[in-house]
Protein backbone atom coordinates (compact mmCIF):
# COMPACT_ATOMS: atom_id res chain seq x y z
CA UNK A 1 0.00 0.00 0.00
CA UNK A 2 1.23 3.67 -0.74
CA UNK A 3 1.84 5.63 2.35
CA UNK A 4 0.95 9.55 2.48
CA UNK A 5 1.35 11.28 -0.57
CA UNK A 6 2.19 15.27 0.12
CA UNK A 7 2.98 17.14 -3.43
CA UNK A 8 4.88 19.26 -3.67
CA UNK A 9 7.45 17.88 -2.29
CA UNK A 10 9.38 20.88 -2.03
CA UNK A 11 8.12 24.87 -2.99
CA UNK A 12 9.89 28.24 -3.16
CA UNK A 13 7.44 31.01 -3.13
CA UNK A 14 8.40 34.96 -2.82
CA UNK A 15 6.58 37.41 -0.50
CA UNK A 16 3.31 37.60 -0.73
CA UNK A 17 1.90 34.62 -3.22
CA UNK A 18 -0.63 32.18 -2.58
CA UNK A 19 0.95 28.48 -1.90
CA UNK A 20 -1.18 25.35 -1.82
CA UNK A 21 -0.20 22.23 -0.47
CA UNK A 22 -1.88 18.64 -1.17
CA UNK A 23 -2.10 15.73 0.74
CA UNK A 24 -3.44 12.18 -0.46
CA UNK A 25 -4.31 10.02 2.28
CA UNK A 26 -3.61 6.33 2.93
CA UNK A 27 -6.98 4.44 1.13
CA UNK A 28 -9.76 3.94 3.17
CA UNK A 29 -8.77 6.43 6.16
CA UNK A 30 -10.77 8.29 7.20
CA UNK A 31 -8.71 11.24 9.00
CA UNK A 32 -6.38 13.72 7.95
CA UNK A 33 -4.30 15.75 10.05
CA UNK A 34 -2.23 18.35 9.05
CA UNK A 35 1.24 19.72 11.23
CA UNK A 36 4.00 21.95 10.71
CA UNK A 37 7.45 21.65 11.83
CA UNK A 38 10.04 24.15 12.27
CA UNK A 39 13.40 24.36 14.28
CA UNK A 40 11.85 26.82 16.19
CA UNK A 41 8.61 25.51 17.53
CA UNK A 42 9.00 22.21 16.16
CA UNK A 43 6.03 19.75 15.47
CA UNK A 44 3.01 22.25 15.66
CA UNK A 45 -0.60 20.75 15.33
CA UNK A 46 -2.44 23.03 12.75
CA UNK A 47 -5.59 21.54 11.91
CA UNK A 48 -7.47 18.02 11.31
CA UNK A 49 -10.57 16.59 9.18
CA UNK A 50 -12.66 13.27 9.84
CA UNK A 51 -14.86 12.10 7.26
CA UNK A 52 -14.15 15.13 5.31
CA UNK A 53 -15.66 17.37 8.29
CA UNK A 54 -13.66 19.73 9.85
CA UNK A 55 -13.14 18.84 13.60
CA UNK A 56 -10.33 21.35 15.12
CA UNK A 57 -8.75 24.05 13.77
CA UNK A 58 -6.99 25.54 16.76
CA UNK A 59 -3.66 25.41 15.45
CA UNK A 60 -4.19 27.27 12.34
CA UNK A 61 -3.49 30.62 12.21
CA UNK A 62 -6.01 32.95 11.85
CA UNK A 63 -5.47 34.50 9.01
CA UNK A 64 -3.86 33.62 5.79
CA UNK A 65 -4.54 30.03 6.43
CA UNK A 66 -7.16 27.80 5.27
CA UNK A 67 -7.74 23.73 5.21
CA UNK A 68 -10.07 22.36 2.85
CA UNK A 69 -10.85 18.31 2.30
CA UNK A 70 -13.27 18.01 -0.52
CA UNK A 71 -13.37 14.49 -0.77
CA UNK A 72 -11.75 11.26 0.59
CA UNK A 73 -8.74 11.14 -1.39
CA UNK A 74 -7.50 14.65 -1.01
CA UNK A 75 -6.91 17.54 1.36
CA UNK A 76 -5.21 21.00 0.33
CA UNK A 77 -3.38 23.38 2.85
CA UNK A 78 -3.83 26.73 1.54
CA UNK A 79 -1.51 29.80 2.58
CA UNK A 80 -2.40 32.92 0.98
CA UNK A 81 0.31 36.31 1.18
CA UNK A 82 2.98 34.09 2.14
CA UNK A 83 5.24 35.46 4.82
CA UNK A 84 9.25 34.19 5.12
CA UNK A 85 7.68 33.30 8.90
CA UNK A 86 5.54 30.80 6.73
CA UNK A 87 8.84 28.60 5.89
CA UNK A 88 8.81 25.26 7.13
CA UNK A 89 8.24 21.52 6.59
CA UNK A 90 4.23 20.97 6.44
CA UNK A 91 3.60 17.58 7.34
CA UNK A 92 0.09 15.52 6.57
CA UNK A 93 -0.53 12.22 8.03
CA UNK A 94 -3.72 10.19 8.03
CA UNK A 95 -5.26 7.97 10.25
CA UNK A 96 -8.32 5.09 9.95
CA UNK A 97 -10.82 4.81 12.73
CA UNK A 98 -11.65 7.44 15.60
CA UNK A 99 -10.01 7.52 18.79
CA UNK A 100 -8.17 4.14 18.24
CA UNK A 101 -5.61 4.74 16.02
CA UNK A 102 -1.90 6.15 15.14
CA UNK A 103 -1.32 8.36 12.95
CA UNK A 104 0.46 7.71 9.75
CA UNK A 105 2.51 10.60 8.45
CA UNK A 106 3.27 11.77 5.02
CA UNK A 107 6.87 12.94 3.74
CA UNK A 108 5.76 16.42 3.97
CA UNK A 109 6.36 19.30 2.11
CA UNK A 110 9.12 21.90 2.18
CA UNK A 111 7.87 25.37 1.96
CA UNK A 112 10.60 28.41 1.17
CA UNK A 113 9.24 31.54 1.41
CA UNK A 114 11.86 34.23 0.04
CA UNK B 1 -4.37 21.40 27.36
CA UNK B 2 -1.11 18.93 27.20
CA UNK B 3 2.37 19.26 27.32
CA UNK B 4 4.84 16.99 26.59
CA UNK B 5 8.31 17.49 27.42
CA UNK B 6 11.54 15.42 26.37
CA UNK B 7 14.62 16.96 28.73
CA UNK B 8 16.91 15.33 26.91
CA UNK B 9 18.79 16.63 23.22
CA UNK B 10 20.99 14.59 22.34
CA UNK B 11 22.00 11.61 23.50
CA UNK B 12 25.38 9.35 22.14
CA UNK B 13 25.67 4.80 23.05
CA UNK B 14 27.85 2.52 21.05
CA UNK B 15 25.99 -0.12 19.03
CA UNK B 16 23.96 -2.91 20.57
CA UNK B 17 23.69 -1.49 23.73
CA UNK B 18 20.40 -0.23 25.28
CA UNK B 19 19.36 3.01 25.66
CA UNK B 20 16.39 5.17 27.89
CA UNK B 21 14.85 7.73 26.06
CA UNK B 22 12.71 10.02 28.90
CA UNK B 23 9.65 11.61 28.68
CA UNK B 24 7.34 13.55 30.94
CA UNK B 25 3.49 14.69 30.04
CA UNK B 26 0.89 16.27 31.40
CA UNK B 27 -2.97 16.18 30.48
CA UNK B 28 -6.42 16.55 32.03
CA UNK B 29 -8.02 13.76 30.15
CA UNK B 30 -8.69 10.51 31.92
CA UNK B 31 -8.29 8.14 28.86
CA UNK B 32 -5.07 9.03 26.68
CA UNK B 33 -3.00 7.73 24.07
CA UNK B 34 1.01 8.00 24.41
CA UNK B 35 3.39 7.62 21.56
CA UNK B 36 6.95 7.50 20.18
CA UNK B 37 8.14 8.34 16.75
CA UNK B 38 10.99 8.66 14.75
CA UNK B 39 12.28 10.99 12.57
CA UNK B 40 14.91 9.58 9.74
CA UNK B 41 17.61 11.66 8.41
CA UNK B 42 15.20 11.84 5.38
CA UNK B 43 12.96 13.77 7.37
CA UNK B 44 10.60 10.91 7.17
CA UNK B 45 8.51 10.46 10.12
CA UNK B 46 7.63 7.11 11.58
CA UNK B 47 5.32 5.33 14.07
CA UNK B 48 7.45 3.03 17.06
CA UNK B 49 5.16 2.30 19.64
CA UNK B 50 2.28 3.69 21.58
CA UNK B 51 0.82 3.52 25.15
CA UNK B 52 -3.07 3.57 25.85
CA UNK B 53 -3.57 5.21 29.21
CA UNK B 54 -5.81 2.29 30.79
CA UNK B 55 -3.16 -0.53 30.02
CA UNK B 56 -1.23 -1.15 32.88
CA UNK B 57 1.51 -3.78 30.92
CA UNK B 58 3.97 -1.90 28.95
CA UNK B 59 3.46 -2.04 25.37
CA UNK B 60 6.58 -3.56 23.08
CA UNK B 61 7.56 -4.04 19.83
CA UNK B 62 10.49 -5.52 18.66
CA UNK B 63 13.37 -3.86 19.98
CA UNK B 64 11.55 -1.05 21.41
CA UNK B 65 9.72 -1.23 25.06
CA UNK B 66 7.90 1.45 26.97
CA UNK B 67 8.47 1.82 30.43
CA UNK B 68 5.07 3.72 31.77
CA UNK B 69 4.46 5.10 35.32
CA UNK B 70 1.34 6.81 35.04
CA UNK B 71 1.44 8.32 38.79
CA UNK B 72 4.89 9.88 37.38
CA UNK B 73 3.13 11.12 33.67
CA UNK B 74 6.30 9.33 32.40
CA UNK B 75 7.03 7.11 29.26
CA UNK B 76 10.19 6.08 28.39
CA UNK B 77 11.38 4.72 25.49
CA UNK B 78 13.84 1.89 25.93
CA UNK B 79 15.60 0.42 22.90
CA UNK B 80 17.72 -2.77 23.16
CA UNK B 81 20.18 -4.03 21.17
CA UNK B 82 21.15 -0.30 19.29
CA UNK B 83 21.89 -0.67 15.59
CA UNK B 84 23.86 2.13 13.53
CA UNK B 85 20.35 2.90 11.58
CA UNK B 86 18.81 3.66 14.97
CA UNK B 87 20.07 6.81 14.57
CA UNK B 88 17.51 9.73 14.22
CA UNK B 89 15.43 12.07 16.25
CA UNK B 90 12.82 10.69 18.61
CA UNK B 91 9.33 12.01 19.52
CA UNK B 92 7.29 11.27 22.42
CA UNK B 93 3.52 12.05 22.19
CA UNK B 94 0.55 12.49 23.28
CA UNK B 95 -3.31 12.39 22.55
CA UNK B 96 -6.16 12.40 24.22
CA UNK B 97 -9.40 10.30 23.75
CA UNK B 98 -11.83 12.54 22.54
CA UNK B 99 -9.58 14.92 19.95
CA UNK B 100 -7.32 13.64 18.17
CA UNK B 101 -5.03 16.44 17.73
CA UNK B 102 -1.51 15.00 18.62
CA UNK B 103 1.00 17.19 20.91
CA UNK B 104 4.66 16.35 20.36
CA UNK B 105 7.68 16.94 22.81
CA UNK B 106 10.74 18.40 21.18
CA UNK B 107 12.53 15.59 20.04
CA UNK B 108 15.71 13.78 21.60
CA UNK B 109 18.26 13.11 19.16
CA UNK B 110 19.71 9.33 19.33
CA UNK B 111 23.31 8.51 17.64
CA UNK B 112 24.35 5.23 17.61
CA UNK B 113 28.21 5.02 17.46
CA UNK B 114 29.87 1.95 16.08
Amino acid sequence: NAGVIQTPRHKVTGKGQEATLWCEPISGHSAVFWYRQTIVQGLEFLTYFRNQAPIDDSGMPKERFSAQMPNQSHSTLKIQSTQPQDSAVYLCASSPRQNQDTQYFGPGTRLLVL
Amino acid sequence: AQKVTQTQTSISVMEKTTVTMDCVYETRDSSYFLFWYKQTASGEIVFLIRQDSYKKENATEGHYSLNFQKPKSSIGLIITATQIEDSAVYFCAMRGYGNEKITFGAGTKLTIKP
